[in-house]
């Protein structure tokens, strides 16, 4: 089945730029989408169709989409922005979500 | 305000049936795509299934077809979950989600989960 991987953490200072990568064997064709994750919350949509913004999200979380590897920034990382981030997208039929295995964010 | 409210969870031993309910309010319910999503305890979020507008077309991640259906009931806004055969790896907290469809040329380009439910939590033990 098909798999998105991102790495388990990352971890940057305050204000440092965060860096978080899927990568996908389908992606140069489908779109990544990204979702943020608070402890105990339901997950918040932050980026879809690579690298677009949905109103409402701040302006420092910005994805681009290269080849097989999609990438979420969040450029001068806030402390509140502490939360397990999860890339999303399709298999190649279109039909089947995947999340890939998330990724804790941790700014201190 | 688009709202998704999920219900039906609780604790059923090994071998057991549930069926979740996801009551959708703020939008034209029947117009969108639904998907469940579930989340086992500390664990990542996993696509579990998704179903058209019309509720004509279903899909299922391999660890849950056969044992579970998705469907619909556009007269009472409300999608379902129905779970058989349920095991100890289907505990989970289990979101309801809308999906967001962009077609071009009559094909998907784009599909994702724009609004999610609160999730409401099954436990499979004895």
């Amino acid at each position: 089945s098909y798999e998105l991987t991102q790495p388990p953490s990352v971890s940057v200072s305050p204000g440092q730029t965060a860096r978080i990568t899927c990568s996908g064997d389908a992606l140069p064709k489908k779109y990544a989408y990204w979702y943020q994750q608070k402890s105990g919350q339901a997950p918040v949509l932050v980026i879809y169709e690579d690298s677009k913004r949905p109103s409402g999200i701040p302006e420092r979380f910005s994805g681009s989409s290269s080849g097989t590897m999609a990438t979420l920034t969040i450029s001068g990382a806030q402390v509140e922005d502490e939360a397990d981030y999860y890339c999303y997208s399709t298999d190649s039929s279109g039909n089947h979500g995947v999340f890939g295995g998330g990724t804790k964010l941790t700014v201190l | 305000e688009v709202q998704l409210v999920e219900s039906g969870g609780g604790l059923v031993q090994p071998g057991g049936s549930l069926r979740l309910s996801c009551a959708a309010s703020g939008f034209i319910f029947s117009s969108y795509a639904m998907s469940w999503v579930r989340q086992a305890p500390g664990k990542g979020l996993e696509w579990v299934s998704g179903i058209s507008g019309s509720g004509g077309s279903t899909y299922y991640a391999d660890s849950v077809k056969g044992r579970f259906t998705i469907s619909r009931d556009n007269s009472k806004n409300t999608l379902y979950l129905q779970m058989n055969s349920l095991r100890a790896e289907d505990t989970a907290v289990y979101y309801c989600a809308k999906y967001r469809i962009t077609m071009v040329r009559g094909v998907i380009d784009s599909l994702y989960m724009d609004v999610w439910g609160k999730g409401t939590t099954v436990t499979v033990s004895s």
